[in-house]
């Protein structure tokens, strides 16, 4: 059983489009999060959501937004796609609570945008 | 704001070495440590965590690290390298003061020759 699982795996657009990455957990966990990994293979964090409620939102775009319709589920949408975005997207859940928790990634997207 | 430092990029080493990837981290209080696995095109593996305890702490793989926290760092050993470990290892530390996010080093690639 896959843990945290992503689609696409793989997702190639073009300048201006919208596209959408889905994320699903069945850890049974409260907290999702949304990681970019650059060209450089840097990671750092775009959001977190508890519970459906959005409790980190680091200095990302608005052009991306995260939808969460419950609490197994994160989903990212990205409008107006431009080069820079160029990367892969990973999602993560952990258990929520004064912790600290592991969190458990998803295997990636990578999302190129030509 | 926290940071973690990962000073080698690259390290090469002969199967069957030892090896020690060195992380140092930049936080007042003390973090959550981990130090995960990257696989060329896969997600992200805990390799292990430190919480709080014993500062020698075990993983899988037979990996361990050292929490050493008068230098501030999380370095990370295995006394025997398999041609299996060729991947990136990321050092990250969690802080609740920053909404329980994971931040990354910029990754150390380990590439074993035979």
């Amino acid at each position: 059983d896959t843990a945290v699982s992503q689609t696409p795996k793989y997702l190639v657009t073009q300048m201006g489009n919208d596209k959408s990455i889905k994320c699903e957990q069945n850890l049974g966990h409260d907290t999702m999060y949304w990681y970019k990994q650059d060209s450089k293979k840097f990671l750092k964090i775009m959001f977190s959501y508890n519970n459906k409620e959005l409790i980190i939102n680091e200095t990302v775009p608005n052009r991306f937004s995260p939808k969460s319709p419950d609490k197994a589920h994160l989903n990212l949408h990205i409008n107006s796609l431009e080069l820079g975005d160029s990367a892969v997207y990973f999602c993560a859940s952990s258990q929520a609570g004064a912790g600290p928790y592991e969190q458990y990634f998803g295997p990636g997207t990578r999302l190129t945008v030509t | 704001a926290q940071s973690v430092t990962q000073p080698d990029i690259h390290i090469t080493v002969s199967e069957g070495a030892s090896l020690e990837l060195r992380c140092n981290y930049s936080y007042g209080a003390t973090p959550y440590l981990f130090w995960y696995v990257q696989s060329p095109g896969q997600g992200l593996q805990l390799l292990l965590k430190y919480f709080s305890g014993d500062t020698l702490v075990q993983g899988i793989k037979g990996f361990e690290a050292e929490f050493k926290r008068s230098q501030s760092s999380f370095n990370l050993r295995k006394p025997s390298v398999h041609w299996s470990d060729a991947a990136e290892y990321f050092c990250a530390v969690e802080t609740k003061e920053y909404g329980n996010k994971l931040v990354f080093g910029a990754g150390t690639i380990l590439r074993v020759k035979s």
